[in-house]
């Protein structure tokens, strides 16, 4: 069983749609959640950083973890074209900062 | 200049030469980290660099070989690589090794093995 598993993808999704990404993970020592956007030809931008279980909304996106399912989502509300990109999902125990990282989900986002 | 920068954007070489990638980062950041991504799997950490001294090194082969001058600047010197090693490298850096600290990326080096 892979340490964070992440569904590829592709999604496409019509503009203005709801979408939601996930992941999940095995290790329970994991507390620190965060969501990495790439656009193609760019490295991962850092979109939401969240710290054990709960909701953290920013303007489009909220982010959300169950760590008692081991399951961590982002959710994108009234998608737009620019939302087009791979997300990446990332986690790390408390200890310290060796992140890891799920395959990421390419998302597109259709005018 | 802000965020981190990583040069050359592309590289391409042959498996016999001696190449160079390099990253800066103008964060005021402590640590730095090489990560490498290919098509379809998770980020593979490779190195990570504390206030200039190495502290993880995931069983990278030696054909790889990181160098951190100062908390500025990272190296990864490269030498008879494989085919397998064609992907894109990319360089992050973090204010330092706790957790509560997210990592940057830079725009990574996109690097083909003929």
């Amino acid at each position: 069983q892979k340490e964070v598993e992440q569904d590829p993808g592709p999604l496409s999704v019509p503009e203005g749609a709801i979408v939601s990404l996930n992941c999940t993970y095995s290790n329970s020592a994991f507390q620190y959640f965060m969501w990495y956007r790439q656009y193609s030809r760019k490295g991962p931008e850092l979109l939401m950083y969240t710290y054990s279980s709960g909701n953290k909304e920013d303007g489009r996106f909220t982010a959300q973890v169950d760590k008692s399912s081991k399951y961590i989502s982002l959710f994108i509300r009234d998608s737009q074209p620019s939302d087009s990109a791979t997300y990446l999902c990332a986690m790390s125990a408390l200890e310290n900062n060796d992140m890891r990282f799920g395959a990421g989900t390419r998302l597109t986002v259709k005018p | 200049e802000t965020g981190v920068t990583q040069t050359p954007r592309h590289l391409v070489m042959g498996m016999t030469n001696k190449k160079s990638l390099k990253c800066e980062q103008h964060l005021g950041h402590n640590a730095m980290y090489w990560y490498k991504q290919s098509a379809k799997k998770p980020l593979e950490l490779m190195f990570v660099y504390s206030l200039e001294e190495r502290v993880e090194n995931n069983s990278v082969p030696s054909r790889f070989s990181p160098e951190c001058p100062n908390s500025s600047h990272l190296f990864l010197h490269l030498h008879t690589l494989q085919p397998e090693d064609s992907a894109l490298y990319l360089c992050a850096s973090s204010q330092d090794l706790t957790t509560s600290q997210p990592q940057h990326f830079g725009d990574g080096t996109r690097l083909s093995i003929l």
